[in-house]
C-alpha cells in the first residue's frame, strides 16, 4: 500500500548541479502534480500532468523541467540548481484532475538544500 | 491563480477547547473545496471535499461548513486533543481542475 513514493527524502546540492527528483504512485492515477513548499507560504505548483503524455507549467515553473514517464511515474528535473530552489518538494496524484471532488494523495516528500 | 486566504496563521489552544479557522477565496467559478491535514514530518492527508452551498462535513470532532456564495469555508474542531495538533490546508478548485492552496492554519493543542 505504497500509495506515492518519492525519492530521494534528501538531497544537498552545489549551485550549477542538476538532479532529478523521482515520483511514482501505484494508485493508477491520471493527474500529477509537483509542488514547492517554502517556510510560511503554502504549497506552490510548479508543474502538472493531466494524464500520460502531458504537461503543463504550474505557478512556479522557471528553472525546472517534468517528464510522465508513463501513467505511473513523473519526474521534477532541476537542470543548473539555483540557491532559490532550496525547498521540500512534494508530488502527488488524483484520479483526473478534470474531476474537482477527487482529493490529491502526497508524498512524503523530498527536502532539496542547494548551497 | 486563485487568491486563497487562510486564518489565522496560527493558533495556540489548551486540550479540550474548541476552535475554528477560515478559508477565504473568490466565490467565482467555484467548483469544489478541499481541506488538508498536515501533520508535522508527514504528507498532507485529505479530510474533505466540499462542493455545495451550505454544505456541511463532519468527522469525529472536526467539521467543516461551506459558503459559496460569499467565499469561505470554517473548520471547527470540538474539544481539541493534542493529536489535533497539525496545519490544516484548504484549496478550492477552478474550473481547469487544479488545486490553490492555502498558506494554512498551525494548531498547536497544549496538553
Amino acid at each position: 500500500n505504497a500509495g506515492v513514493t518519492q525519492t530521494p527524502k534528501f538531497q544537498v546540492l552545489k549551485t550549477g548541479q542538476s538532479m532529478t527528483l523521482q515520483c511514482a504512485q501505484d494508485m493508477n492515477h491520471n493527474s500529477m502534480y509537483w509542488y514547492r513548499q517554502d517556510p510560511g507560504m503554502g504549497l506552490r505548483l510548479i508543474y502538472y500532468s493531466a494524464s500520460e503524455g502531458t504537461t503543463d507549467k504550474g505557478e512556479v515553473p522557471n528553472g525546472y523541467n517534468v517528464s510522465r514517464l508513463n501513467k505511473r511515474e513523473f519526474s521534477l528535473r532541476l537542470e543548473s540548481a539555483a540557491p532559490s530552489q532550496t525547498s521540500v518538494y512534494f508530488c502527488a496524484s488524483s484520479t483526473w484532475m478534470g474531476d474537482s471532488n477527487q482529493p490529491q494523495h502526497f508524498g512524503d516528500g523530498t527536502r532539496l538544500s542547494i548551497l | 491563480i486563485l487568491n486563497v486566504e487562510q486564518s489565522p496563521q496560527s493558533l495556540h489552544v489548551q486540550e479540550g477547547d474548541s476552535t475554528n479557522f477560515t478559508c477565504s477565496f473568490p466565490s467565482s467559478n467555484f467548483y469544489a473545496l478541499h481541506w488538508y491535514r498536515w501533520e508535522t514530518a508527514k504528507s498532507p492527508e485529505a479530510l474533505f471535499v466540499m462542493t455545495l452551498n451550505g454544505d456541511e462535513k463532519k468527522k469525529g470532532r472536526i467539521s467543516a461548513t461551506l459558503n459559496t456564495k460569499e467565499g469561505y469555508s470554517y473548520l471547527y474542531i470540538k474539544g481539541s486533543q493534542p493529536e489535533d495538533s497539525a496545519t490544516y490546508l484548504c484549496a478550492p478548485n477552478t474550473n481547469a481542475g487544479k488545486s490553490t492552496f492555502g498558506d494554512g492554519t498551525t494548531l498547536t493543542v497544549k496538553p
